[in-house]
């Protein structure tokens, strides 16, 4: 079975902090990508990874940035919170041996801004 | 641009009564299609797919789609719903014949079913 971990279930953090989310995916996915949830907004699109050191912005990038120094893990930043960024992260894995748009979901981070 | 509509926001119903959920999307090639599911707590989760053949589709517990070309349409459905069906229920669209990665998805129907 495909594993997408996040690092963290629930995050509190202050408005102006740099905030780190992690993810990791065991299945050797070439295609990583980050999305936040809102309700009655569906998934969007932040950013996307199809190789190491490779990253494209999806919909709505502005405050983010991200990192993939290794294949299995990807990282979504945010340089400086803030309280519109109070949000459900999902992390996601795709691969070529997967059919395009079939995606494997990590557990999600809750983040709270304050 | 591409989109995915969902028709619904909210659905209540009791349970052992039929479920049918709408998607339409708005792309002009070739599509693979997908419903995700989000039960309460847990990831969100493939429920079911469609790349090609059989427009009608099965995926995990009693759950079909049907894929209706030409009303770029692909509905979710179940005969009999159950109190564990509650969760929230994604559509998803991405065009096949394209270099791109991006999945567009619906803004989610919640169900909720009262046992």
């Amino acid at each position: 079975d495909v594993k997408v971990t996040q690092s963290s279930r629930y995050l509190v953090k202050r408005t102006g902090e740099k905030v780190f989310l992690e993810c990791v995916q065991d299945m050797d996915h070439e295609n990583m990508f980050w999305y936040r949830q809102d309700p009655g907004l569906g998934l969007r699109l932040i950013y996307f990874s199809y190789d190491v050191k490779m990253k494209e912005k999806g919909d709505i990038p502005e405050g983010y940035s991200v990192s993939r120094e290794k294949k299995e893990r990807f990282s979504l930043i945010l340089e400086s919170a803030s309280t519109n960024q109070t949000s459900m992260y999902l992390c996601a894995s795709t691969g070529t041996g997967t059919k395009k748009g079939e995606q494997y979901f990590g557990p999600g981070t809750r983040l709270t801004v304050t | 641009a591409q989109s995915v509509s969902q028709h619904n926001h909210h659905v209540i119903l009791s349970e052992a009564a039929s479920l049918e959920l709408g998607c339409n999307y708005s792309y002009g090639g070739t599509v693979n299609l997908f419903w995700y599911v989000q039960y309460p707590g847990q990831h969100l989760q493939l429920l079911l797919k469609y790349f090609s053949g059989d427009p009608l589709v099965k995926g995990i517990k009693g759950f079909e789609a049907e894929f209706i070309k030409s009303k770029f349409s692909f509905n979710l459905r179940k005969p009999s719903v159950q109190w564990s069906d509650t969760a929230e229920y994604f559509c998803a669209v991405i065009g096949t014949n394209t270099g791109g990665f991006k999945t567009i998805f619906g803004a989610g129907t919640r169900l909720f079913v009262k046992a």
